[in-house]
């Protein structure tokens, strides 16, 4: 089976725009996670997707907000980008109580 | 949330066993513990998880003390490749709590 994919790898945007990134889970998994990672706070839940709804919220601004699609792939979406928001972006997926698997991540920065 | 405490760093010497400790004293009769980890430029990596007993895998085993408070992560022969940020979450299957990541364990491997 293939892994989680994300995309882009690799992002930057200036301060104010707004991102969308994606994120495809490995087949058969309908339960997809996002986190944010940097230096100073590690990995920071975002939220979590299970059959196109949101299933849990990790404590961040409304600026992030997220989607899944029928076919479990996701998107996670930051509008009025800030500085602070340069970051790497990891989506997961699951399925049942197993492990997550992580995609490689998307490379965020904002200038 | 359940919490787990992980010491910040630790060091091993190359092909030696290594041992990775973990407490979560308020570990819920249904949680499972999980363990993954991030090597350097990469997402985190599902390593093992387990309830009660003890578990093995390809990668590492897992020793869950009696009172499930505390819980070892065991690579029996590290490698340099073995390098990472070790991750110790609990997570319940059949309660759709988020994951919460703590800061881990930096394990160095000195060759």
């Amino acid at each position: 089976k293939a892994g989680v994919t994300q995309t882009p790898r690799y992002l930057i945007k200036t301060r104010g725009q707004q991102v969308t990134l994606s994120c495809s889970p490995i087949s058969g998994h309908r339960s997809v996670s996002w986190y944010q990672q940097t230096p100073g706070q590690g990995l920071q839940f975002l939220f979590e997707y299970f059959s196109e709804t949101q299933r849990n919220k990790g404590n961040f601004p409304g600026r992030f907000s997220g989607r899944q699609f029928s076919n479990s792939r996701s998107e996670m979406n930051v509008s009025t980008l800030e500085l602070g928001d340069s970051a790497l972006y990891l989506c997961a997926s699951t399925t049942g109580g197993r492990g997550q698997f992580f995609g490689p991540g998307t490379r965020l920065t904002v200038l | 949330d359940a919490k787990t405490t992980q010491p910040n760093s630790m060091e091993s010497n190359e092909e030696e066993p290594v041992h990775l400790p973990c407490n979560h004293s308020t570990i819920s009769g249904t949680d499972y513990i999980h363990w993954y980890r991030q090597l350097p430029s990469q997402g985190p990596e599902y390593v093992i998880h387990g309830l009660t007993s003890n578990v093995n895998n390809r990668m590492a085993s897992l020793a869950i003390a009696e009172d499930r408070k505390s819980s070892t992560l065991i690579l029996h022969r590290a490698t340099l490749r073995d390098a990472a940020v070790y991750y110790c979450i609990l997570r319940d299957p059949h309660r759709d709590d988020k994951i919460i990541f703590g800061k881990g364990t930096r394990l160095h491997i000195l060759p």
